[in-house]
Formats: C-alpha cells, sequence, structure tokens
C-alpha cells in the first residue's frame, strides 16, 4: 500500500531552526508537497520538489531524496504564527495526491 | 479575490437525512476535489474531478456523491448520512494537467448526531 509518515508532534523555541521529516512508499512518484495548516483553517501551500535537493523559499526550506522516499521540511528563525499543522503530500504515479496525517509544531517563547 | 467557497462553514446533521455541501471556485480551475480530514488522519480524497462534465472516485467514496455541471461548482451530497461521516470537509481546486498547488476553501465542520 501507499504510505506517509511524519512524526505527529513536534516542539521548538520561538528564534531556532526546527527540521519536520516526511517518509513516503508510493507507486509511482511525480512530486512533493509540504502546505501549512494553522488550526481551524485550510491548508495552504508552502513549497513543491520534484527533483533532489533543496527548494528554498525565505525561511522555508524543503528537501528531496528520490532515492531514500525521504523529504524534510526546514523552518529557520521561527516565530509563534508558524506554530501549525505541517503536512506532506505526495503526488503518486497516477497523480493523485497521498496525504501524511501532518506535524503538529508547537512554538515555545 | 475570493478563491473557493464552502458553505455552509458548519452543520449539525440527524442521522439518515440528506445534505449537499457547496463548493464555488472562480479561478477557472478545471480540477476540483473533496476531502475529508479526520483526527489522526491525513486529508483523504472523497471524489475528484478533473475537468467540466467529469468526476472520479477517490479513495473513500462510498456514502457520497458529486457532480460537476460546470467549471466553477462541485457540489458533494450525502445521501443518507451517518455519524461515521462527521467530520472536516475541504473542497480544493487546481489548474490540473501537470499540477503544482492545490487551493482549498475554508472547510466545513458537518456533526451527523
Amino acid at each position: 500500500g501507499q504510505n506517509i509518515d511524519q512524526p505527529t508532534e513536534m516542539t521548538a523555541t520561538e528564534g531556532a531552526i526546527v527540521q519536520i521529516n516526511c517518509t513516503y512508499q508510493t507507486s509511482g512518484f511525480n512530486g512533493l508537497f509540504w502546505y501549512q495548516q494553522h488550526a481551524g483553517e485550510a491548508p495552504t501551500f508552502l513549497s513543491y520538489n520534484v527533483l533532489d535537493g533543496l527548494e528554498e523559499k525565505g525561511r522555508f526550506s524543503s528537501f528531496l531524496s528520490r532515492s531514500k522516499g525521504y523529504s524534510y521540511l526546514l523552518l529557520k528563525e521561527l516565530q509563534m504564527k508558524d506554530s501549525a499543522s505541517y503536512l506532506c503530500a505526495v503526488r503518486d504515479g497516477n497523480y493523485q495526491l497521498i496525504w501524511g496525517a501532518g506535524t503538529k509544531l508547537i512554538i515555545k517563547p | 479575490t475570493a478563491g473557493i467557497t464552502q458553505a455552509p462553514t458548519s452543520q449539525i446533521l440527524a442521522a439518515g437525512r440528506s445534505m449537499t455541501l457547496r463548493c464555488t471556485q472562480d479561478m477557472r480551475h478545471n480540477a476540483m476535489y473533496w476531502y475529508r480530514q479526520d483526527l489522526g488522519l491525513g486529508l483523504r480524497l472523497i471524489h475528484y474531478s478533473n475537468t467540466a462534465g467529469t468526476t472520479g472516485k477517490g479513495e473513500v467514496p462510498d456514502g457520497y456523491s458529486v457532480s460537476r455541471a460546470n467549471t466553477d461548482d462541485f457540489p458533494l451530497t450525502l445521501a443518507s448520512a451517518v455519524p461515521s461521516q462527521t467530520s472536516v470537509y475541504f473542497c480544493a481546486s487546481s489548474e490540473g494537467g501537470q499540477v503544482t498547488e492545490a487551493f482549498f476553501g475554508q472547510g466545513t465542520r458537518l456533526t451527523v448526531v
């Protein structure tokens, strides 16, 4: 079957750096997405990786290794507003999105 | 810019009753999706539509039906609600094809009692 694994919850300190990992096993691969979802709100797009390597976008970076079935989202200079759930999703060989359960990130002052 | 609008925002529904969740987008996206989100689980695809006039079944389609009469609207109908359909429902859209990002509505919180 297809599977996306990410930690359920992480805690970090304001101003610090945190890395949220995502491992996947899917039937085919056509890209990996990271979304941010604040409590009670809709998911919003953060990043997209389809080739190996690092994609940087301001304080957020996303890394992909297709051979290892692995990605991470790196958040730098954490702010209180970064407290949210971070969803990893993989587009499989049929171009269907498979979603992880999400990682709840708690930022402490 | 409205993006995607869902209605209602929340609803309490008696088991056995029917209900239609509405979804409208103004971005002229070809593809639209209905997901349900339950605690501890990832978003699960209920139904999708790659273009107006076509629909397809997702991972958890049982008990739900959809229609896509035009580009903008993609309603989701529960014919006879059951308590296990208590969930948060998200409608989403994307340009389709070799898709990049999906845009989500604000969600409908449905409680079936």
